[in-house]
């Protein structure tokens, strides 16, 4: 089955810079790779997602770029605000099954 | 509000007891999903439903038990748990079963055996 790792699992930066979080799969089947965000106490949510078509997505402050041949792919968040301090989780999902394969999670703190 | 709602948001039971978990969703999804989530650990699909029918079981002990009278509502039913068993759970519901599409999670149950 699929095994994705997520890097790092925790990540402070000031107010304003840039988080980059990283996740590698082992399937190159995979095709769709979703990025959900986990405030405290509350349910996981979808911030950005990517196919496996695409090489890079961007929606304002939150970009996500993937390298097929190395299967890897990294979630950019720019210009950081103190609301963005959250648990960020990483998935694959293959598309010949029901699977979704999710990262450990990678707890993000933004300092004011 | 996303429309997946949970109930109970909280429950505590001893070993021998027997309990059910229970998620709705108001979102007109095929599909319907049970996650557990540890500290520290991926969340870890329990099992897949897609209308009405289970398409997934991960090697998931038969200390729990789902259930899915309609593509609306999904139980998962508990009995003889272990204190491992302790965690959140998480269901979720997409418009189709496969990959590819977004999850909508619920708020979870925090489930704690002692």
């Amino acid at each position: 089955g699929e095994n994705v790792e997520q890097h790092p699992s925790t990540l402070s930066v000031q107010e304003g810079d840039s988080a980059v979080i990283k996740c590698t799969y082992s399937d190159s089947a995979s095709n769709y790779f979703p990025w959900y965000k986990q405030e405290l106490g509350k349910r996981p949510q979808l911030i950005i997602d990517i196919r496996s078509n695409v090489g890079e997505k961007k929606d304002q402050r939150i970009a996500v770029t993937l390298n097929k041949t190395a299967k890897h792919f990294s979630l950019h968040i720019t210009e950081t605000q103190p609301e963005d301090s959250a648990v960020y989780f990483c998935a694959a999902s293959p598309p010949d099954g029901n699977q979704f394969y999710f990262g450990t999670g990678t707890s993000l703190t933004v300092i004011p | 509000e996303t429309g997946v709602t949970q109930t109970p948001r909280h429950l505590v039971m001893g070993m021998t007891n027997k309990k059910s978990l229970k998620c709705e969703q108001h979102l007109g999804h095929n599909a319907m999903y049970w996650y557990k989530q540890s500290a520290k650990k991926p969340l870890e699909l329990m099992f897949v439903y897609s209308l009405e029918e289970r398409v997934e079981n991960n090697s998931v002990p038969s200390r729990f038990s789902p259930e899915c009278p309609n593509s609306s509502h999904l139980f998962l039913h508990l009995h003889t748990l272990q204190p491992e068993d302790s965690a959140l759970y998480l269901c979720a519901s997409s418009p189709g079963a496969g990959g590819g599409f977004e999850q909508y999670f619920g708020p979870g149950t925090r489930l704690t055996v002692t």
